[in-house]
């Protein structure tokens, strides 16, 4: 069972801002652990989209952001384009579990 | 630029053994971790072991009396075996380059290798 709660679903018409929540506890996320964010389109592996606080791998644009703060992470989506419509999955580490933990996923859905 | 092609059998039968390979290309496995990461309907993204190139372990406590994982550096490669496999191990199976502690992300990940275990 994934061990970060994400909503199951975000949507937004195109050219707004969405956010989505990815919420641990003190031995994951409230550990300090970095956490990163997945992307994964229909029918495609998960593809790292972000990696500790902002880091962005080639070809990721800005219209990524994440933020951080006490046992939970977000991740925002500006200026949202039809082809942002995937799954997004946040992912870190649980030092009780010694173990790396998912985000149970979000479906972003541009209306 | 590395990449990650998986391989191995996607239908089996309650009871038996599932085997994964991963093979390696464009890049070294020294200081990286090597995971296998699973995707269930009921569970979502599932991580399941990693191994580093000195044949280095650790397990998903989910996971750990039924897994074994290895490495060939020689042949570039590492593999998953699950035993005992039930209705509930269906899913998708990737294999995925991590790193070391708790800092770590996975990236790239393997095409991903479709599991039905059924009767």
């Amino acid at each position: 069972q994934s061990v970060l709660t994400q909503p199951p679903s975000v949507s937004g018409a195109p050219g707004q801002r969405v956010t989505i929540s990815c919420t641990g506890t003190s031995s994951n996320i409230g550990a300090r652990f970095d956490v990163h964010w997945y992307q994964q389109l229909p029918g495609a592996a998960p593809k790292l989209l972000i990696y500790g606080i902002n880091n962005r791998p080639s070809g990721v644009p800005d219209r990524f952001s994440v933020s951080k703060s006490g046992t939970s992470a977000s991740l925002s989506i500006t200026g949202l384009q039809t082809e942002d419509e995937a799954d997004y999955y946040c992912q870190s580490y649980d030092r009780s579990l010694s173990g790396h933990v998912f985000g149970t996923g979000t479906k972003v859905t541009v209306l | 630029q590395v990449h990650l092609q998986q391989w191995g059998a996607g239908l089996l039968k309650p009871s038996e053994t599932l085997s994964l390979t991963c093979g390696v290309s464009g890049g070294s496995f020294v200081g990286y971790y090597w995971s296998w990461i699973r995707q269930s309907p009921g569970k979502g993204l599932e991580w399941i072991a990693e191994i580093n190139q000195s044949g280095s372990t650790n397990y998903s406590p989910t996971f750990r009396s039924r897994v074994v994982v290895s490495i060939d550096t020689s042949k570039s490669q590492y593999s998953l075996w699950l035993n005992s496999v039930t209705a509930a191990d269906t899913g998708v199976y990737y294999c995925a380059r991590g790193g070391s502690g708790g800092h770590s992300w996975f990236d790239p990940w393997g095409q991903g290798t479709p599991v039905t275990v059924s009767a």
